[in-house]
């Protein structure tokens, strides 16, 4: 069973560009989440999806950050202007199961950005 | 939301020693995962543990849901166990109830 793939696994850009990130879940996997880490710290959720639908942004900085799940598979997170503290790895994960299920989630490779 | 702890935060062990790792939580959960990152990023999941114990080779794991800690073993260490392991929880009720927050991580570095 092939597992959660994101690309691309790395991208430099400088402040004030912009950065899109791909994810591709496991196949039949209804919630999609991303998650950022900074180093040394453990991941954050940033956003949670339930198919298509938004079930958790709280986290998520709307003023740069946005991310889309078209026909509930794909998803984009998209980053515009980027600031330096945006530097740090951007996880994907999904899982089985609805909203509030104990749903074992698998996590993607990740995407490193640095911000110059 | 729930909070998550984990210690100790490092831990430097002889190959071939053992040990234990900690995680306590504030609320009941009906997820807890155990991940080891490794040195190229990826989180590896170990174990789905909301209750009970799991045995993986030389690693296990016992979630005590009642008084809110899991733990998690590991036997006869090898340089290739080292990294950072986590700790995540999703709890049972209240605000942030969907989400799976993580510890902080335990590094770990095992020298031959």
């Amino acid at each position: 069973e092939a597992g959660v793939a994101q690309s691309p696994r790395y991208k430099i850009i400088e402040k004030r560009q912009s950065v899109a990130f791909w994810c591709n879940p496991i196949s039949g996997h209804a919630t999609l989440y991303w998650y950022q880490q900074i180093l040394g710290q453990g991941p954050k959720l940033l956003i949670q999806f339930q198919n298509n639908g938004v079930v958790d942004d709280s986290q998520l900085p709307k003023d740069r950050f946005s991310a889309e799940r078209l026909k509930g598979v794909d998803s984009t997170l998209k980053i515009q202007p980027a600031k330096l503290e945006d530097s740090a790895v951007y996880l994907c994960a999904s899982s089985l199961g609805g909203v509030r299920g104990g749903r074992e989630l698998f996590f993607g490779e990740g995407s490193r950005l640095t911000v110059l | 939301g729930i909070q998550v702890e984990q210690s100790p935060p490092d831990l430097i062990l002889q190959e071939g020693a053992n040990s234990t790792l900690r995680c306590n939580f504030s609320d009941s959960v009906n997820n807890l995962q155990w991940f080891h990152q490794n040195p190229w990023g990826q989180l590896i999941n170990l174990f789905y543990i909301p209750s009970g114990t799991k045995q993986n080779g030389r690693l296990s794991a016992t979630t005590v849901a009642t008084e809110r800690y899991s733990l998690l073993y590991i036997s006869s260490s090898q340089t290739t166990d080292s990294g950072v392991y986590f700790c995540a929880a999703r709890g049972d009720s209240g605000a942030g109830s969907y989400q799976l927050t993580f510890g902080k991580g335990t590094k770990l570095s095992v020298i031959p």
